[in-house]
């Protein structure tokens, strides 16, 4: 199994510019997440999925959009980069909601210039 | 608003040493604590997971406390080696997790 994954690993995008981060898990969770992690910062959630079908805003969701494809894919857009989108980005899974324990993916780093 | 701070931010000791890795949090309606592992360049693994109703996790080496009047959690890592060298994030559950900013720890040989 190879868990979580997220592609790209790595990233540069110039300001205005749009791209989607992708995500799979193959755990056969129920519950999808996205954060970001910004340096002396704790991750920070940006949207989550609870279920097949619903998605909810996080902490920081301004600039992002986010699409749950089906059971295994989550995925998160960025329609118009800005310097300040500048970060990690993490997608994690748990078979439910909130209780339990999450399961992360490598990563993604993404520089907006 | 729940608040999650670990001191220190980093921590070096020599290899052998047992040590104590601090979290606390400002609301004490949690439904769990988790401890997380990050290494350099690579995602988070999950250390252990405490209940609300539970005073302590233990896996291996690796001991979790949980004092929820207080509002603290410690890490507790028994005969630390090279290999326990990472960051270490607590994060509390609160409908969702809440995270510290993690102490970085390097175990030296």
């Amino acid at each position: 199994n190879a868990g979580v994954t997220q592609t790209p690993k790595f990233q540069v995008l110039k300001t205005g510019q749009s791209m989607t981060l992708q995500c799979a898990q193959d755990m056969n969770h129920n519950s999808m997440y996205w954060y970001r992690q910004d340096p002396g910062m704790g991750l920070r959630l940006i949207y989550y999925s609870a279920s097949e079908g619903t998605t909810d805003k996080g902490e920081v969701p301004n600039g992002y959009n986010v699409s749950r494809l089906n059971k295994r894919e989550f995925s998160l857009r960025l329609e118009s980069a800005a310097p300040s989108q500048t970060s990690v980005y993490f997608c994690a899974s748990s078979e439910g909601y909130s209780a339990d324990t999450q399961y992360f993916g490598p990563g993604t780093r993404l520089t907006v210039l | 608003k729940q608040e999650v701070t670990q001191i220190p931010a980093a921590l070096s000791v020599p290899e052998g040493e047992n040590l104590v890795l601090n979290c606390s949090f400002t609301d004490s309606a949690i439904y769990n604590l988790q401890w997380f592992r990050q290494d350099p360049g690579k995602g988070l693994t999950s250390l252990l997971l405490i209940q609300s109703s539970q005073r302590e996790q233990t896996s291996g080496r690796l001991n979790a406390s949980l004092d929820k009047s207080s509002g603290r959690s410690t890490l507790y890592i028994a005969a630390s080696q090279p290999g326990d060298s990472a960051t270490y994030l607590c994060a509390v559950n609160t409908y969702q997790l809440i995270w510290g900013a993690g102490t970085k720890l390097i175990i030296k040989p």
